[in-house]
């Protein structure tokens, strides 16, 4: 079974350009997380999508922002970029998560970001 | 708040020796979810482990087991027979489902370096 896929692996950007990553979740699967991992900040939630809905967003400023498409891939876009949005950005997907049992988080390879 | 400290940064042994990695958590919810993933230098987040907040029994996999008290709020991991291949970096996590939230809220991450 294939697992949750990531493009690209690594993307380099000027400070005000606009990135875009793209997920594909493990088959199956129709709940999307995204999460940043920053040099020393460690590994912060950044947006959960489930059924082409956005159902949580971290502590991000609103130039993050994505969607989920019917297939249950997803997009990450963050608008105007800063240096600091330099990271690893890993895409993880679970089975529906709307109960409250916690189904596991399987995660992609990532794509790293360097905002130049 | 939810919060995962995992007080060591960084490990390092040689081969063949034990090693634990330390996990403390904070959660008011008394339904949760405890996780360990490994984070090789390739980038991916392998999991290895899910735990209940209500299933307290210890699990052993092979050369790794898993240590769960309540009463202490700890999740500690143990590598016995350690190998080079262990090298990593190990995040702990806490799922608790507060307000449809249902994200993973990581440990700074423990560094382990296995030595031949």
């Amino acid at each position: 079974e294939a697992g949750v896929t990531q493009s690209p692996t690594h993307l380099i950007k000027t400070r005000g350009q606009q990135a875009t990553l793209r997920c594909s979740p493990i088959s199956g699967h129709t709940s999307v997380y995204w999460y940043q991992q920053a040099l020393g900040l460690g590994l912060q939630f950044l947006l959960w999508y489930d059924e082409g809905e956005e159902r949580n967003r971290g502590n991000f400023p609103p130039r993050f922002s994505g969607r989920q498409f019917p297939n249950y891939s997803s997009e990450l876009n963050v608008n105007a970029l800063e240096l600091e949005d330099s990271a690893l950005y890993l895409c993880a997907s679970s089975y529906r998560a709307l109960t409250r049992e916690a189904d596991t988080q399987y995660f992609g390879p990532g794509t790293r970001l360097t905002v130049l | 708040a939810q919060k995962v400290t995992q007080a060591q940064t960084e490990i390092s042994v040689v081969e063949k020796e034990d090693v634990t990695l330390d996990c403390v958590y904070e959660t008011r919810d008394t339904t949760y979810y405890l996780f360990w993933y490994k984070q090789p230098p390739s980038g991916e987040l392998v999991f290895l482990i899910r735990r209940n907040s209500f299933d307290e029994q210890n699990e052993i996999s092979g050369r790794y087991s898993w240590n769960f008290q309540k009463s202490t709020s700890s999740f500690n991991f143990t590598i016995t027979a350690s190998q080079v291949v262990d090298s990593a970096v190990y995040f702990c996590a806490l799922r608790t489902i507060i307000q449809g939230a249902q994200k993973l809220v990581f440990g700074q991450g423990t560094r382990l370096t296995i030595n031949p």
